[in-house]
């Protein structure tokens, strides 16, 4: 079946652009994950969707970042303002469920870069 | 709060030769502990998951872990490495707020020499 897919795959703005980016998780996973990981680095937690509500965004870094989830399916992360220091690998993962020890399952990412 | 730290940044090995990629955690309860694999390109793949039962775990392409909670380690191994072994390795750790929220090591690069 399909996996978690990414649109763009990539993704070059100019500092200060807004720009979205979006998931569309595997059908019938309730639970929907963003994470950024920067050059070297480990992902790190963005926000947590369960259903189409953001049960936890404490990841976001700050106001400019914004995601949403209105059907329970695709979700699609906003950053406004957009600096050079955003420029990451934004990935998209989900699950079944959203106990501890269910399996996410990743998207292949966007890569933005903020010029 | 829990974290993760991986040993190593980078592990080079021989092909057919055994393969260990060290990950100590710290946490104030019992987590689920995960090996994800990142090769160039690709996105994240579940390789194994360590949830309560039995504290060695088997994956995919003849990898395994096992889990020590008195030593607070969560290594990887395989008995005999590919060169499609070589990629990005992370160890990971569920977070105590049981959403499935994941904190993931820094990585370790596995390099594999013919």
């Amino acid at each position: 079946g399909a996996g978690v897919s990414q649109t763009p795959s990539n993704k070059v703005t100019e500092k200060g652009k807004y720009v979205e980016l979006r998931c569309d998780p595997i059908s019938g996973h309730t639970a929907l994950y963003w994470y950024r990981q920067s050059l070297g680095q480990g992902p790190e937690f963005l926000i947590y969707f369960q259903g189409t509500g953001a049960a936890d965004d404490s990841g976001l870094p700050n106001d400019r970042f914004f995601a949403v989830r209105p059907e329970g399916s695709v979700s699609t992360l906003k950053i406004q303002r957009t600096e050079r220091g955003d420029s990451a690998v934004y990935l998209c993962a989900s699950s079944l469920l959203s106990g501890d020890g269910d399996t996410q399952y990743f998207g292949p990412g966007t890569r933005l870069t903020v010029l | 709060a829990q974290s993760v730290t991986q040993l190593d940044s980078h592990v080079s090995v021989s092909e057919g030769t055994p393969v260990l990629l060290r990950c100590n955690y710290s946490s104030s309860y019992s987590p689920s502990l995960f090996w994800y694999v990142q090769h160039p390109n690709k996105g994240l793949q579940l390789l194994l998951k360590y949830t309560s039962a039995a504290t060695l775990v088997k994956g995919i392409n003849g990898f395994e872990a096992e889990f020590k909670k008195s030593e607070t380690s969560f290594h990887l191994t395989k008995p005999s490495a590919h060169m499609s072994d070589a990629a990005e390795y992370f160890c990971v750790v569920s977070d105590e707020s049981n959403t499935g929220k994941l904190i993931f090591g820094q990585g370790t690069t596995l390099q594999v020499k013919p």
